[in-house]
């Protein structure tokens, strides 16, 4: 069965310290998205790629670093945490453009930063 | 400017009835997708429908449907014979379908319960 898996599930980092969430998935979807979720805000894109070794910014990459080193594969990283960075992180993952099919969710990461 | 927007914060309905969820969105794109995707408790987000700007007929998937209103940028989910197990939160999402840039806009989310 297609899935997204993320990893880790959840996270208690301190602040300054380097973080990498991973995501794996089956779908064999070209586009993989990192969204971070805030009480209130709904979801907000950070990073996504469409393809292996290029990633592009959404609408809140500061902060956030990604890379795509293949098609399965997306990893979104904190190089320096910070307390506002403590979300909930999703990744996703759809087909491409031509097709702008829905969006596929991972389980998410909750992340608390300390 | 919020590209969706979901006025209803939380809802709450009477198991076995309708309720419908109001969703509406900017675009300057002549194409766009919209979707609606549902978040249960545990966190986990599933799609459940979705509306091409370009069709007219509003869509329907099981006890799902939309009533979409183009003119008036307006996409709402009905949910008819309402489940306990339909307690979630409920996301709007848009899909721009001219431009480069890759986003699905979400709105902030209604948080439906049903009351047995």
């Amino acid at each position: 069965e297609a899935a997204v898996t993320q990893s880790p599930r959840s996270k208690v980092a301190v602040t300054g310290g380097k973080v990498t969430l991973s995501c794996h998935q089956t779908n064999n979807h070209d586009y993989m998205y990192w969204y971070r979720q805030d009480t209130g805000h709904g979801l907000r894109l950070i990073h996504y790629s469409y393809v292996a070794d290029s990633t592009e910014k959404g609408d809140i990459p500061d902060g956030y670093k990604a890379s795509r080193p293949s098609q399965e594969n997306f990893s979104l990283i904190l190089e320096l945490a910070s307390l506002s960075q403590t979300a909930v992180y999703f990744c996703a993952s759809s087909l491409d453009r031509g097709n702008t099919g829905q969006l596929y969710f991972g389980e998410g990461s909750k992340l608390t930063v300390l | 400017a919020q590209k969706v927007t979901q006025t209803q914060t939380s809802i709450s309905v009477m198991e076995k009835t309708t309720v419908t969820m109001d969703c509406v969105y900017e675009t300057q794109d002549s194409s766009y997708f919209l979707f609606w995707y549902k978040q249960t408790a545990s966190g986990e987000i599933v799609f459940l429908i979705r509306q091409d700007s370009y069709k007219k007929e509003n869509a329907t998937v099981g006890h799902y449907s939309l009533n979409f209103q183009k003119p008036k940028s307006s996409i709402g989910l009905i949910i008819t014979a309402t489940q306990i197990e339909d307690s979630a939160v409920y996301f709007c999402a848009m899909r721009e379908g001219d431009t480069g840039y890759q986003n699905f806009y979400f709105g902030k989310g209604t948080s439906l319960t049903v009351i047995p």
